[in-house]
């Protein structure tokens, strides 16, 4: 398994302003990946964090909006830019090891825009 | 493109009773396929796997799955449910081979009564 943690674990935040979360892994991973999840709803992924070069972004996702940063292979940020209330959500760091296929989960990180 | 199915929003189950959760999916190719759980408050956790090999897999807790190609079905089950299993159960997909990333179901949740 992989032990992930993510700060902050919740946080309010008022409309227009940006906030940046960031997952930690306990060791090298091959791939990061950060999720969505909104009020009861399933989880939507956000993009993938390449090391070294921009992130892969799902359609419905653009940099400006959620610009990522993996400078090496433990660590990413994900930064939730001029937020609205409709971005209060769970935000989940997620990594893949290796071979094995299994991909673990961060704690999460609570977002609340007012 | 990939998709899951969960056809329940809600499983209800007696405690010491069998509990079954549903899902199916749809991969253009071979499939892996994932349950996570999530308690309250708390990250995703991994509970087991299909890659290949033999159709039942267990997992943590006590869960297992079956794969059944046929009918593009990956079922979660239980002999004994105990209280401490409700929580919202995700089913997740992605194709074997080559890049791709993880479909999750739109979750399912367990209430198991005393």
């Amino acid at each position: 398994s992989a032990v992930i943690s993510q700060k902050p674990s919740r946080d309010i935040c008022q409309r227009g302003t940006s906030l940046t979360i960031q997952c930690q892994v306990d060791s090298q991973v091959t791939m990061m990946f950060w999720y969505r999840q909104q009020p009861g709803q399933s989880l939507t992924l956000i993009a993938t964090a390449n090391q070294g070069s921009e992130a892969t972004y799902e359609s419905g996702f653009v940099i400006d909006k959620f610009p990522i940063s993996r400078p090496n292979l433990t660590f990413s940020t994900l930064t939730v830019s001029n937020m609205s209330p409709e971005d209060s959500s769970i935000y989940l760091c997620s990594v893949v090891r290796d071979s094995s296929y299994e991909q673990y989960f961060g704690p999460g990180t609570r977002l609340t825009v007012t | 493109a990939q998709s899951v199915a969960q056809p329940e929003d809600q499983v209800n189950v007696a405690e010491g009773n069998p509990l079954t959760v549903k899902c199916t999916y749809s991969v253009s190719g071979n499939p892996y396929l994932f349950w996570y759980v999530q308690y309250p408050n708390r990250g995703l956790q991994f509970l087991l796997k299909y890659i290949t090999g033999d159709n039942l897999v267990k997992g943590s807790y006590g869960f297992e799955a079956e794969f059944n190609k046929s009918q593009t079905s990956f079922h979660l089950k239980k002999p004994s449910a105990l209280v401490s299993d409700s929580a919202l159960y995700f089913c997740a997909v992605r194709v074997a081979s080559g890049y791709s990333t993880l479909t999750f179901g739109k979750g399912t949740m367990l209430l198991v009564s005393p």
